[in-house]
């Protein structure tokens, strides 16, 4: 089925620790988009990537990191997890800027 | 800096009924916008996507307007069932610059028998 593909779908992490969320789509999209939800504050864009090989810092980068080293993959790691980054994050992609969205299900973190 | 925004935040009808939800932009540059529903603990699934060139697009029960002169976008559901409970999310692309989209709060549907 195709799609995005995120992992773990939950985690609870202490804090210091690192961490690398995963997220893999099978569309051949070219933009990859990682997205943090929390309550009150909506969706916030953390980074981005227009095509493999670059990216971009979004709204709330501080703290994260992310690396496209080709089409399908954009993992985004945690380097030394706070408790400030616990949230539920999504994985998003697109083809270019006229096609629509679309999103994985979703990373719970829980960083204690 | 594009805002968007969505009202109400919460709506809770009787099964049957027609629905409106608002959702309106700041930034009128928009390249489009996009509607979401967002189940309980679950992702974001893409209703249906305006391009700034359309007025409409239509999937169902569901049909979303786009007025970008305004600053807004409409989510019509006719005969809303109890399944059609969730949050719906807009979103819209602003031209300039990177694509970012820019999300409203949403509004919370519930929906009884």
């Amino acid at each position: 089925i195709a799609g995005i593909t995120q992992a773990p779908t939950s985690q609870i992490l202490a804090a210091g620790r690192r961490m690398t969320l995963r997220c893999t789509q099978d569309m051949r999209h070219n933009a990859m988009y990682w997205y943090r939800q929390d309550l009150g504050l909506g969706l916030r864009l953390i980074h981005y990537s227009n095509t493999a090989g670059t990216t971009g810092k979004g709204e709330v980068p501080d703290g994260y990191s992310v690396s496209r080293a080709n089409t399908d993959d954009f993992p985004l790691t945690l380097a030394s997890a706070v408790p400030s980054q616990t949230s539920v994050y999504f994985c998003a992609s697109s083809m270019d800027r006229g096609q629509g969205y679309t999103f994985g299900s979703g990373t719970r973190l829980t960083v204690v | 800096k594009q805002e968007v925004t969505q009202i109400p935040a919460a709506l809770s009808v009787p099964e049957g009924e027609n629905l409106v939800l608002n959702c309106s932009f700041t930034d009128s540059a928009i390249y489009n916008l996009q509607w979401f529903r967002q189940d309980p603990g679950k992702g974001l699934t893409s209703l249906l996507l305006i391009q700034s060139s359309q007025r409409e697009q239509t999937s169902g029960r569901l049909n979303a307007s786009l007025d970008k002169s305004s600053g807004r976008s409409t989510l019509y559901i006719a005969a809303s069932q109890p399944g059609d409970s969730a949050t719906y999310l807009c979103a819209a692309l602003s031209s300039g610059g990177y694509n970012k989209l820019i999300f409203g709060a949403g509004t919370r549907l519930a929906v009884h028998p």
